[in-house]
């Protein structure tokens, strides 16, 4: 069955290092999404994005956060300065669809950790 | 916020009993969708109900949808420990998102 992939799993880096995750959609999925979790709260919305154009981004999205679709296959989340606050886990999903009947297909997740 | 909230926040049951879990959400939606994680893994999607929709049943899962009250239930029949994870509700916003609560922890005992 297809799935979304994400790499790496774990990713520790130093304060106000850039740190780059990366995911894998499902291949004939045409929308993205990045989510994060810091532990044991609730799933945030980060961007969606489509079309190599961001559709929708919420207010933790700043200037500090992009993403990318550098081909086909990959998408991208780059955070250029990391702040200790950004300790999460970070979940990428794919839909094929979009509007009301949108299912949400998510990866395991990159579990950042800023030190 | 459009998000659903989640009630109650935990929940303990043993195997073989059923768990119900709610979820307010604020604003009129298009659908409403119900999720699972399993510990440190990512959402997998279990059910849609849409909002001309009551009920839905999928397997020994049975969702509920009241408009007038903007609350739904999952209720899970003949829990079993595989069934163990936290359960969340997903609003849609808009076309181009999802917002997630904060989500049920169920954990079934054997």
């Amino acid at each position: 069955e297809p799935e979304v992939t994400q790499t790496p799993s774990h990713q520790v880096t130093q304060m106000g290092q850039e740190v780059i995750l990366r995911c894998v959609p499902i291949s004939n999925h045409l929308y993205f999404y990045w989510y994060r979790q810091i532990l044991g709260q609730k799933v945030e919305f980060l961007v969606s994005f489509y079309n190599n154009e961001i559709s929708e981004k919420s207010e933790i999205f700043d200037d500090q956060f992009s993403v990318e679709r550098p081909d086909g296959s990959n998408f991208t989340l780059k955070i250029r300065s990391t702040k200790l606050e950004d300790s999460a886990m970070y979940f990428c999903a794919s839909s094929v669809e979009t509007g009301s009947m949108k299912k949400l297909f998510f990866g395991s997740g990159t579990q950042l950790s800023v030190l | 916020s459009q998000q659903g909230e989640e009630d109650p926040q935990a929940l303990s049951i043993q195997e073989g009993e059923n768990a119900t879990m709610n979820c307010s959400y604020k604003t009129s939606i298009n659908n409403l969708q119900w999720y699972r994680q399993n510990s440190g893994r990512g959402l997998v999607h279990l059910i849609l109900i849409r909002s001309n929709e009551r009920e839905k049943h999928s397997g020994r899962l049975r969702v509920t949808l009241d408009t007038s009250k903007k609350s739904s239930s999952l209720l899970i029949t003949a829990s079993r420990a595989a069934d163990t994870a936290s359960y969340f509700c997903a609003t849609d916003s808009n076309d181009y998102k999802l917002s997630f609560g904060a989500g049920t922890t169920v954990t079934v005992r054997a």
